[in-house]
């Protein structure tokens, strides 16, 4: 069974650019989180999808947002990048969100803002 | 607000000896809690999890944990340590969200070192 998918692993951008980065989970996982990973912060989550809707969301500004797909895969975007927003992002796939159901991560996609 | 410390940084070990890496969380509830492993550059891998029933939870690679709800603790043991343990171990706390579901809160992380 294939793990979490992300994609690209490495990324450099520009500051003032934008970037989308992609998650394909689990098969049969309907739930995806994403996770900001820093030295400084830690693991921060951004938010969960479930059924293509946003149930929930971190505290991070409008800049940062997502969506889900009708077969799961769910892609997050960064606009107006900052130095700041360079970071490893991880997704995590769950078979559905309610209760403790565990999460697996995928390798993460490394963001670079110069 | 529902928090999980780690209070060890960093842990060095000998290769062969025990291990424990500590956790404390902080809920009104008994949460669901979880112990992940990540290599340098790497995603993150559960090694184990706890929802309910026996306190005492065997996990990949030979590590252990034991919820203790009087001391919010869910502490991580390997009876003894390998070379390839050497990694960063995160606990984590799932906590209900008010839209459903729920997220991961995850602690600061523990970097384990082994000695040869």
């Amino acid at each position: 069974k294939a793990g979490v998918t992300q994609t690209p692993r490495y990324l450099i951008k520009t500051r003032g650019q934008q970037v989308t980065l992609s998650c394909s989970p689990i098969s049969g996982h309907r739930s995806v989180s994403w996770y900001q990973q820093t030295p400084g912060q830690g693991l921060q989550f951004l938010f969960e999808y479930f059924s293509e809707t946003q149930r929930n969301k971190g505290n991070f500004p409008g800049r940062f947002s997502g969506r889900q797909f009708s077969n799961s895969r769910s892609e997050m975007n960064v606009s107006t990048l900052e130095l700041g927003d360079s970071a490893l992002y991880l997704c995590a796939s769950s078979l559905v969100p309610q209760g403790g159901t565990e999460a697996f991560f995928g390798q993460g996609t490394r963001l670079t803002v110069v | 607000a529902q928090s999980v410390t780690q209070p060890d940084i960093h842990i060095t070990v000998s290769e062969g000896a025990s291990l424990e890496l500590r956790c404390n969380y902080s809920y009104g509830a008994t949460p669901y809690l979880f112990w992940y492993v990540q290599s340098p550059g790497q995603g993150l891998q559960l090694l184990l999890k706890y929802f309910s029933g026996d306190t005492l939870v065997q996990g990949i690679k030979g590590f252990e944990a034991e919820f203790k709800r009087s001391q919010s603790s869910f502490n991580l043991r390997k009876p003894s340590v390998h070379w390839s343990d050497a990694a960063e171990y995160f606990c984590a706390v799932g906590f209900p969200l008010t839209g459903g579901g729920n997220k991961l809160t995850f602690g600061t992380g523990t970097q384990l070192k082994v000695e040869l």
